[in-house]
């Protein structure tokens, strides 16, 4: 399975914009790249998902690099309530869908 | 849509007891998996079922079983419980193969600890 490479934690200001990168240089042509977070004492949600352009959601956007190798989820402006472990997974399309956890960015949010 | 449900939410058992953690969806969703999460871990996957009639194993099967009824519902037996297993299990469910664009959808979790 491919793997994906997080920052262990990260901080950001109340109401600034907050970049979350992930690594996956193994990924294959048919992966998905998907985000997931977990908010404290509850199980992991879905976020936003790509292929190969850019997407954007009610909940946040998502960057992926030209050669797909890295993307970044972007939150617009940060609220504590944002405060979450984002786990950034790549989701194959024609094999088996096993997908295995990392462990994910712990997202700390300054008042 | 009540989406995925698991029961029970908590449970305290007996080192050497046995149980089975529920967990059913109402999304027709092909695939179902199991996880465990430790304590300021991540998520490690246990058994997966990838249709109704199949189930395969995960990152840390051993210690456990499991049973894909129907479509519906995917359990997980602790056949005889170890303090290891004390955890946050988490059921999951999915569209499954080729479904690449559609997202897991979770359950809120049983919180399990073994005494």
């Amino acid at each position: 399975d491919a793997k994906t490479t997080q920052p262990n934690s990260m901080e950001s200001n109340e109401e600034e914009p907050v970049h979350l990168p992930c690594n996956h240089s193994t990924i294959s042509g048919t992966d998905y790249i998907h985000w997931y977070r977990q908010l404290p004492s509850q199980g992991p949600e879905y976020v936003i998902h790509g292929l190969t352009s850019n997407v954007n959601n009610r909940m946040a956007s998502l960057a992926i690099a030209e050669d797909r190798k890295s993307s970044t989820l972007i939150l617009h402006r940060a609220t504590l309530r944002d405060a979450a472990v984002y786990y950034c997974i790549l989701r194959p399309m024609n094999r088996d869908d096993k997908i295995i956890f990392g462990k994910g960015t712990r997202l700390h949010i300054l008042p | 849509n009540a989406g995925v449900t698991q029961t029970p939410k908590f449970q305290v058992l007996k080192t050497g007891q046995s149980m089975t953690l529920q967990c059913a969806q109402d999304m027709n969703h092909n695939s179902m998996y199991w996880y465990r999460q430790d304590p300021g871990m991540g998520l490690r996957l246990i058994y997966y079922s990838a249709s109704e009639g199949t189930t395969d194993k995960g990152e840390v099967p051993n210690g456990y079983n499991v049973s894909r009824l129907n479509k519906r519902e995917f359990s997980l037996r602790l056949e005889s419980a170890a303090p290891s297993q004390t955890s946050v299990y988490f059921c999951a469910s999915s569209g499954g193969r080729g479904q690449g664009a559609k997202g897991y959808t979770f359950g809120s979790g049983t919180r399990l600890t073994v005494v």
